[in-house]
């Protein structure tokens, strides 16, 4: 079975600095996984995937997140936190027999000014 | 292209209604899928349709929770005699050929039971 373990369930950081946000998986398979997140009181807007082609996959916003096989790791990072990046975010993994995604936790990102 | 398309983003029910939460998935897509929200907690998968099919309905509750996709028309998420415990954001998503590429959601239903 697929699964996604986020490591942080808090995360604060001051505006301007770098954010790390930490995620492991599980799969039997190559895996498809996202990055999803969420503003308050808003749906989910996805950030970024990775689909087995480049392991360094760039998304919206100035995200990124780099797949590394050895870790089984799928960790979000951005340069620079902007105020606006103060929201939920969900890493995710696609289970290929039943087509659902499978959510992690959720990490919440405060932004200090 | 209006995007995954919910409604009413807010509903309120006392306990013993129905809840009908309707979605409306982009266009072109056939897939849609179903996941509620708890307060702090992450999503969990609920059902999963293609038009006029149930596909997997393994996380929706055995009882007063209902699904359909019909052909024409939005999804809806039928929830009889609500209890305070239904009380939760519901998200539809929707894709074009199975969840590997992701989907696209819409912003929600909110659900109150008072």
């Amino acid at each position: 079975a697929q699964s996604v373990t986020q490591l942080d369930s808090h995360v604060s950081v001051s505006e301007g600095t770098p954010v790390l946000l930490r995620c492991n998986y599980s799969s039997s398979y190559s895996p498809s996984l996202f990055w999803y997140v969420q503003h308050p009181n808003k749906g989910l807007q996805l950030l970024l995937k990775y689909t087995s082609a480049a392991t360094l996959v760039k998304g919206i916003n100035g995200f990124e997140a780099e797949f590394k096989k050895s870790e089984t790791s799928f960790h979000l990072t951005k340069p620079s936190a902007h105020m606006s990046d103060a929201a939920e975010y969900f890493c995710v993994v696609s289970d290929k027999d039943t087509d659902k995604l499978i959510f992690g936790t959720g990490t919440r990102l405060q932004v200090f000014p | 292209n209006a995007g995954v398309m919910q409604n009413p983003r807010h509903l309120v029910r006392r306990r013993g209604q129905e809840a009908r939460l309707r979605c409306s998935p982009m266009k072109g897509h056939s897939h849609v899928y179903w996941y509620r929200q708890l307060p702090e907690e992450g999503l969990k998968f609920m059902v999963y349709l293609q038009k006029e099919n149930i596909i997997d309905e393994s996380g929706m509750p055995k009882e007063r929770f209902s699904a359909e996709f019909p052909k024409e028309g939005p999804s809806i998420l039928r929830i009889q005699q609500v209890v305070r415990g239904d009380s939760a954001a519901y998200f539809c998503a929707s894709s074009p050929s199975g969840g590997d590429y992701g989907y696209t959601f819409g912003s929600g239903t909110r659900l109150t039971v008072v």
